[in-house]
């Protein structure tokens, strides 16, 4: 069965510093990969898919990036985390069909200080 | 462009009770729809989906959503709520774009009393 990993789960980083957010899949290939930001009372952004390996689209323009390079493998980075870098990350799979929905990791709290 | 309406941020039910949380999205063509269910510090788990036929859908955990067409919702019901349905819930549109893309509500967080 597909499994979705996410790591760390917590972090706690402090304004200036760099930042990694991995996550991987396993059991499936090609997937569509997605990091998501949930902030309180305002649901879910869309930050940044892929749909293939070195295939990056962005949805908002921030200070953060993200790269895939693996099939399986997604991370979220910064270079200098700022306060507003403060939420909860979640990643998520699909498959190449959006009628089966996503499956998310179990997401990363991260607070900049 | 595709957007959805969660009119609801809290609700609070007594355990036992029924649940409808209200979900509006606006999309030129049929929507394939979703509603997640979220934890305290955890991810999101997909409770159920529509994308064609009956407008009726059965999901996990005893819920159900109604797709209505002519009123662009598409409710999530439970016909009783137990304590452990204390959670936040996200209805999503999906795109089709091509990208797969997802737009989720804002959530409705609901409470269930004992």
């Amino acid at each position: 069965s597909q499994t979705i990993h996410q790591w760390p789960a917590t972090l706690v980083q402090p304004v200036g510093s760099p930042l990694s957010l991995e996550c991987t899949v396993e059991g499936t290939s090609n997937p569509n990969l997605y990091w998501y930001r949930q902030a309180a009372g305002r649901g879910l952004q869309l930050l940044f898919y892929s749909v293939g390996i070195g295939q990056i689209s962005s949805e908002v323009p921030q200070n953060l990036s993200a790269s895939r390079p693996q099939d399986r493998q997604f991370i979220l980075s910064s270079k200098k985390l700022l306060l507003s870098d403060s939420g909860f990350y979640l990643c998520a799979w699909s498959v190449q069909d959006r009628v089966f929905g996503y499956t998310f990791g179990s997401g990363t709290r991260l607070t900049v200080v | 462009a595709q957007s959805v309406t969660q009119p609801d941020i809290h609700i609070t039910v007594s355990e036992g009770a029924s649940l409808e949380l209200r979900c509006n999205y606006s999309y030129g063509a049929t929507p394939y729809l979703f509603w997640y269910v979220q934890s305290p510090g955890q991810g999101l788990q997909l409770l159920l989906k529509y994308f064609s036929g009956d407008t009726l859908v059965q999901g996990i955990k005893g819920f159900e959503a109604e797709f209505k067409r002519s009123q662009s919702s598409f409710n999530l019901r439970k016909p009783s709520v137990h304590w452990s349905d204390a959670a936040e819930y996200f209805c999503a549109v999906g795109t089709t774009s091509g990208t797969y893309k997802y737009i989720f509500g804002t959530g409705t967080r609901l409470k269930v009393l004992a």
